[in-house]
């Protein structure tokens, strides 16, 4: 049982170059979020989904894109990387029921040049 | 929409010593869930303990404990006999009452552990 897993763990992009981010879990979790980490910033939502299908803007979605065409899989993409898109991303998943615990993956550490 | 906050960027404990991590926050909601989630160097998120609002009781989880106090709108975190383990960044957090079980961080607490 790997939990929540993100391809790639460290990527560094040019500004301009797209990318795509990829978060697997295999809990059979209904929602999955993926959220952007800047020092003294605390934990931003970008997107959510609440099943195979659906997404959802979060707080801080500009320049950036989602899918989730299958319940255990959620992508970000990247279309075109901006230097202010440097951040640590982490996705998380969750049942669906209230108050449960959201299991985070170990992040994706992302630098735009 | 709702805020969280963590006053307190940076806290200092000796090991063996309590400590207390201090969160507020605001909504007009009165049933939600509050959240303590620790971030170790690793940078993995790890849940540390967690309270319905609706429950008047602190919840407890072995050396860790919550005061919650609803009307005030505090949620402070208390560390009891502190180990060098206990070393992280320590997050609060605020689930949405809507359908989607979001979370609200605050910035964050980083807590030293001393001998």
């Amino acid at each position: 049982n790997a939990g929540v897993t993100q391809t790639p763990k460290f990527r560094v992009l040019k500004t301009g170059q797209s990318m795509t981010l990829l978060c697997a879990q295999d809990m059979n979790h209904e929602y999955m979020y993926w959220y952007r980490q800047d020092p003294g910033m605390g934990l931003r939502l970008i997107h959510y989904s609440v099943g195979e299908g659906t997404t959802a803007k979060g707080e801080v979605p500009d320049g950036y894109n989602v899918s989730r065409l299958k319940k255990q899989n959620f992508l970000l993409g990247l279309e075109s990387a901006a230097p202010s898109q440097t951040s640590v991303y982490f996705c998380a998943s969750t049942t669906g029921t209230r108050g449960r615990e959201q299991y985070f993956g170990p992040g994706t550490r992302l630098t735009v040049t | 929409a709702q805020t969280v906050t963590q006053s307190q960027p940076e806290m200092s404990v000796q090991e063996a010593e309590t400590v207390t991590l201090s969160c507020t926050y605001d909504t007009s909601e009165s049933d939600y869930y509050l959240f303590w989630y620790k971030q170790p160097p690793s940078r993995q998120m790890i849940l540390v303990i967690r309270q319905e609002a609706y429950k008047q009781q602190n919840a407890t989880e072995n050396r860790f404990s919550v005061n919650f106090q609803k009307a005030a709108k505090s949620f402070s975190l208390k560390i009891s006999d502190s180990q060098l383990g206990d070393a992280a960044m320590y997050f609060c957090a605020y689930e949405d009452t809507g359908t989607a079980s979001k979370l609200t961080f605050g910035t964050g607490t980083r807590l030293q552990v001393t001998l």
